[in-house]
């Protein structure tokens, strides 16, 4: 079953400290999509990243950077010298080839301290 | 070019009504699909669309519905409101409508539908 895990509920951390943001997720499949959402408090869901499952390396956009690990299973996001407005709930989200649903974790508030 | 449209924004609803909701997807997008968010289940998948045609649902019960009209817009319909139906629901769009294909998929700000 499809499932993805962030375990941390909530994050504070101080202006220009950096973040990384947990993601595990658990498929039977062996072609999927990883993906990265923001929501910022005026409700949308903001697209950042999709990684499909056979391309591990890494990504760097700006300050945001990626690290995707098969092996363990996880999809980790990095904040690099964190920016007050980098304050959001982030989402960890896995789809499926044969399923188009896509499956989000429970997500993590960043609260990013000025 | 213009995102994904929901309308209406926010909803008071009073349980036992039934409420209609709207998304228009991104122009040449033929995908849509809904999600429920709530504080205490986080975001969850209710159907999604293609073509006019249900393709993917979620498990949630038939209280919920929806449909699609040939421009791609989409309707969520909600019977017999509960209090436990209270949440955002948001819409995506996207254009094809496979994750192989996609690159993303674009969401809606969303309808805060309250029912008291």
């Amino acid at each position: 079953a499809q499932k993805v895990t962030q375990a941390q509920t909530e994050i504070s951390v101080v202006e220009k400290e950096d973040v990384t943001l947990d993601c595990v997720y658990e498929t039977r499949d062996t072609t999927y999509y990883l993906f990265w959402y923001k929501q910022p408090p005026s409700g949308e869901l903001v697209f950042l990243i999709r990684r499909n499952s056979f391309d591990e390396q890494n990504e760097i956009s700006g300050r945001y950077s990626w690290n995707f690990q098969k092996s363990t299973s996880s999809f980790n996001f990095t904040i690099t010298a964190s920016q007050v407005v980098d304050s959001a709930v982030y989402f960890c989200a896995l789809s499926e080839e044969r399923d188009d649903k896509i499956i989000f974790g429970k997500g993590t508030r960043l609260h990013i301290l000025p | 070019k213009a995102g994904v449209t929901q309308t209406p924004r926010y909803l008071i609803k009073t349980r036992g009504q039934q409420v209609t909701l709207s998304c228009s997807p991104i122009s040449g997008h033929r995908s849509v699909s809904w999600y429920q968010q709530t504080p205490g289940q986080g975001l969850q998948f209710l159907f999604e669309y293609f073509s006019e045609t249900q393709r993917n649902k979620g498990n949630f019960p038939g209280r919920f519905s929806g449909r699609q009209f040939s421009n791609s817009r989409s309707e969520m319909n909600v019977s017999t409101l509960e209090l436990g139906d209270s949440a955002l629901y948001l819409c995506a769009s996207s254009s094809s409508g496979t994750p192989a294909e996609n690159t993303e998929a674009f969401f809606g700000q969303g309808t805060r539908l309250t029912v008291v």
